[in-house]
């Protein structure tokens, strides 16, 4: 079955400090991939997604996710992470079927030390 | 130059009585998608509109329902809400099916009591 996960539930970092949030997927073909943020009492916004192509996909707010077929992973990255950045941060893959059903991980939820 | 508007964006209601939530979009997009949030947890989808044809989750309760009276308009109908039906609810929209991004509201946080 088509599933994501997000092993780190809470992440803490400083302020100017690199990031990686990790995502690992299970998909029966090419998977469509997608970060979500959600900033508290929001919907979600789209930061990047990977569909084909490149496998090292430019979001917006500086960050970056890289595909790695052979991991199955699609990991988000931010050289320097800002105080606004704090927020949850949800993994999703495109699912099966004829619409586009989102499979959404668990999320991370990220603080930033000033 | 709101695109996915949801209101009210918070709503409570009794145990039992009727609530309506509603959203509306400006991008004229295809597909409209309602999905459950709990607290702490991840958004779960509850059905779809593509266009006018209506596509429920297997697992859905009966006791949600929705209407699509026209491309910018969707609404979530739940007939007889829980206390276990407290939740964000979110609405989002694409322009077409398969693997195209999806747009959200900001949601609609919904209080039972």
């Amino acid at each position: 079955a088509q599933s994501v996960t997000q092993p780190d539930i809470h992440i803490t970092v400083s302020e100017g400090a690199s990031l990686e949030l990790r995502c690992n997927y299970s998909y029966g073909a090419t998977p469509y991939l997608f970060w979500y943020v959600q900033s508290p009492g929001q919907g979600l916004q789209l930061l990047l997604k990977y569909f084909s192509g490149d496998t090292l996909v430019q979001g917006i707010k500086g960050f970056e996710a890289e595909f790695k077929r052979s991991q199955s992973s699609f990991n988000l990255r931010k050289p320097s992470v800002h105080w606004s950045d704090a927020a949850e941060y949800f993994c999703a893959v495109g699912g099966p079927g004829g619409y586009n059903k989102l499979i959404f991980g668990a999320g991370t939820r990220l603080a930033v030390h000033p | 130059d709101a695109m996915v508007i949801q209101n009210p964006r918070y709503q409570v209601t009794q145990f039992g009585k009727p609530v309506t939530l509603s959203c509306s979009q400006t991008l004229n997009h295809n597909v409209m998608y309602w999905y459950q949030q709990k607290s702490s947890q991840a958004p779960k989808l509850l059905f779809h509109y593509y266009d006018k044809d209506f596509n429920n989750e297997a697992d859905t309760p009966d006791n949600f329902q929705s209407r699509r009276p026209n491309t910018s308009f969707c609404f979530l109908d739940i007939r007889s809400p829980g206390l276990g039906d407290a939740a964000m609810y979110l609405c989002a929209t694409s322009r077409d099916r398969g693997a195209d991004t999806q747009y959200f509201g900001p949601g609609t946080r919904l209080t039972v009591l």
